[in-house]
């Protein structure tokens, strides 16, 4: 049971690349969310689903794109990267019950130059 | 917009000591106050949550005190540890949406041998 994982871990990206970090859940979880950590501002959400094919906008959607075709994965996507991107971002699932723990990943930490 | 307060943002205490952590909150609807732990290079994990129907809960050497009319919670961590050094943040479902969680900017706590 190996809980949520992102991947990859470290990225380095010049501004204006795209790429897409992936999360996965093998806890049967129906609800997963995107947050990113900067120093000072704790996690801030960026976008979540509540179920396979679904999708909503967080706190800091603007420069991202999501997509959760499987129930199990959960892509966060960078079109054109900036520099304030640069961050730490963390994925989370729990399932539908009220008063539910979000488990959260690894973290992957990218930085756009 | 509602949010949460969390302080101090960093607290050191020698090892036996006792540490509080305080989060104020604006929204009188909340229901659900977690607490999560965040070590060094790894993700946000649950260490203690309180439900809106009682006003403290314990689990060893970690209590969280909750008062709604006041709007405050706090974590106690009794006999530090060491292995107790991390960064703690609160968290509370948004009275809008509670599918979402706002979290409190966090805690670095340093515990001294």
């Amino acid at each position: 049971n190996a809980g949520v994982t992102q991947t990859p871990k470290f990225r380095v990206l010049k501004t204006g690349q795209s790429m897409t970090l992936l999360c996965a859940q093998d806890m049967n979880h129906e609800y997963m969310y995107w947050y990113r950590q900067d120093p000072g501002m704790g996690l801030r959400l960026i976008h979540y689903s509540v179920g396979e094919g679904t999708t909503a906008k967080g706190e800091v959607p603007d420069g991202y794109n999501v997509s959760r075709l499987k129930k199990q994965n959960f892509l966060l996507g960078l079109e054109s990267a900036a520099p304030s991107q640069t961050s730490v971002y963390f994925c989370a699932s729990r399932g539908t019950s009220l008063f539910v723990v979000q488990f959260f990943g690894p973290g992957t930490r990218l930085t756009v130059l | 917009g509602e949010n949460v307060e969390q302080h101090p943002s960093t607290l050191s205490v020698q090892e036996g000591d006792s540490a509080v952590i305080k989060c104020t909150y604006s929204d009188s609807a909340s229901n659900y106050f977690p607490w999560y732990k965040q070590e060094l290079g790894k993700g946000p994990q649950l260490i203690i949550d309180i439900r809106s129907n009682v006003g403290e809960k314990k689990d060893q050497r970690i209590a969280v005190t909750l008062n709604k009319t006041a709007k405050h919670f706090s974590l106690h961590i009794t006999e530090t540890q060491p292995e107790d050094s991390a960064v703690y943040f609160c968290a509370m479902p948004r009275s809008y949406n509670t599918d979402k969680l706002i979290f409190g900017t966090g805690t670095r706590l340093q515990v001294f041998p």
